[in-house]
């Protein structure tokens, strides 16, 4: 079956300027999550979905960065004012549930700042 | 602060060679372990993983991972690695009950394996 899609695959943007960062999970998935990994590290959390509201936000890194997931499936991912330090890989996970189960990532969005 | 540590960056072998590689982390509590790997060009793939039981778990590619409690570590091995193995290596970690099921991941570990 489809795993997890994200789109843009590469998005160049100019500080300051908004952007929308998109991710489909796989289909019955009901936990989302984002992550995002900057060069020569590790993925680190952002935040997680279970069906429509988030359950934890506590990774978003301020209050430019903000997620929805509307009607339990396809998640945005919204950047606003952003920086040059906002400039990563963007990953999207999904699962069946959120306890138990193995997330599956998406290809990533990789976001660049002038 | 609680981490997860994966102590070699990058890692040389000729095909054939054996592979370790380290994880240690430093959440208390149950947690379940995993290990991804990301082959250039791709997505993060699951390499295997340990919720319960035995702790040698076998995974896909002729890869294989302790999990030993009083050593707060999972090492993945490999008795003889190939050309193919040549990705990123990433060890990761969800606590239990805690954390609503985000994974902590380490630095990541870059196999290059020669033919």
């Amino acid at each position: 079956g489809a795993g997890v899609s994200q789109t843009p695959s590469n998005k160049v943007t100019e500080k300051g300027k908004y952007v929308e960062l998109r991710c489909d999970p796989i289909s019955g998935h009901t936990a989302l999550y984002w992550y995002r990994q900057s060069l020569g590290q590790g993925p680190e959390f952002l935040i997680y979905f279970q069906g429509t509201g988030a359950a934890d936000d506590s990774g978003l890194p301020n209050d430019r960065f903000f997620a929805v997931r509307p009607e339990g499936s396809v998640s945005t991912l919204k950047i606003q004012r952003t920086e040059r330090g906002d400039s990563a890989m963007y990953l999207c996970a999904s699962s069946l549930r959120a306890e138990l189960d193995t997330q599956y990532f998406g290809p990533g969005t990789r976001l660049t700042v002038l | 602060a609680q981490s997860v540590s994966q102590h070699n960056h990058h890692v040389i072998l000729s095909e054939a060679a054996s592979l370790e590689l380290g994880c240690n982390y430093s959440y208390g509590g149950t947690v379940n372990l995993f290990w991804y790997v990301q082959y250039p060009g791709q997505h993060l793939q699951l390499l295997l993983k340990y919720f319960s039981g035995d702790p040698l778990v076998k995974g896909i590619k002729g890869f294989e991972a302790e999990f030993i409690k009083s050593k707060f570590s999972f090492n993945l091995r490999k008795p003889s690695v190939q050309w193919s193995d040549t990705a990123e290596y990433f060890c990761a970690v969800k606590v239990r009950g805690s954390t609503l099921g985000r994974l902590y991941f380490g630095r990541g570990t870059q196999l290059t394996v020669w033919p």
